[in-house]
């Protein structure tokens, strides 16, 4: 149980456009949903928290207009790149809360030219 | 500043020998931390979890130790096997966010 998928698993786009990643809770239901990204080589940082019906959380540094997140149900949360530069270009992952634990997605890997 | 820290980016173990990873945080609020594997390009996937209430937690070949004096926490993998070869983040969080402050990762290597 607790299963979490990402769509789509890579990307390649480029600069200028906009891109949207899926993260879909499959068998549990997520009040919230959390958003990362990794750098090579680096620790997983947190982007923002998304919460049911209610606008997301951003961390300090996280340009929220930039990185656009919806969470419109219990089972979904998007993250929307907004006219993407080769510097977003990361590996994102989302997770979804279930009691005190996280269960994360595949990731996205997000590469802009 | 960096709350959670694994200061040993690397371990090699002889499969079948314990493995054992350790993980060291700064703020006292911390009361619940995890332990994911990851491999590249995938996601974490969680492996064991412990609350501050409790000083061990075991699952299998899992073991977690915390030394809330210490702030420090351990995983035990025993015995180790080739397919245990991943990177280990902790991970601690307050139960009042369950916000994650992951750990800067360690990869463990377990010889066949």
């Amino acid at each position: 149980g607790a299963v979490v998928s990402q769509h789509p698993s890579w990307v390649i786009c480029k600069s200028g456009t906009s891109v949207k990643i899926e993260c879909r809770s499959l068998d549990f239901q997520a009040t919230t949903m959390f958003w990362y990204r990794q750098f090579p080589k680096q620790s997983l940082m947190l982007m923002a928290t998304s919460n049911e019906g209610s606008k997301a959380t951003y961390e300090q540094g996280v340009e929220k207009d930039k990185f656009l997140i919806n969470h419109a149900s219990l089972t979904l949360s998007t993250l929307t790149v907004t006219s993407a530069h080769p510097e977003d270009s990361s590996f994102y992952i989302c997770s979804g809360r279930l009691q005190e634990t996280q269960y994360f997605g595949p990731g996205t890997r997000l590469l802009v030219l | 500043d960096q709350q959670v820290k694994q200061n040993s980016p690397s371990l090699s173990v002889q499969e079948g020998r314990i493995s054992i990873l350790n993980c060291d945080y700064t703020n006292s609020m911390f009361d619940y931390f995890l332990w994911y594997k990851k491999y590249p390009a995938e996601g974490p996937t969680f492996l064991i979890s412990i609350s501050s209430i409790k000083d061990k937690n075991e699952d299998g070949r899992f073991t977690v130790f915390l030394n809330k004096s210490a702030k420090h926490l351990s995983l035990h993998i025993v015995p180790s096997q080739p397919g245990d070869s991943a990177v280990y983040f902790c991970a601690a969080t307050n139960s009042g966010t369950y916000k994650y402050i992951f750990g800067t990762g360690t990869r463990l290597k377990v010889l066949a």
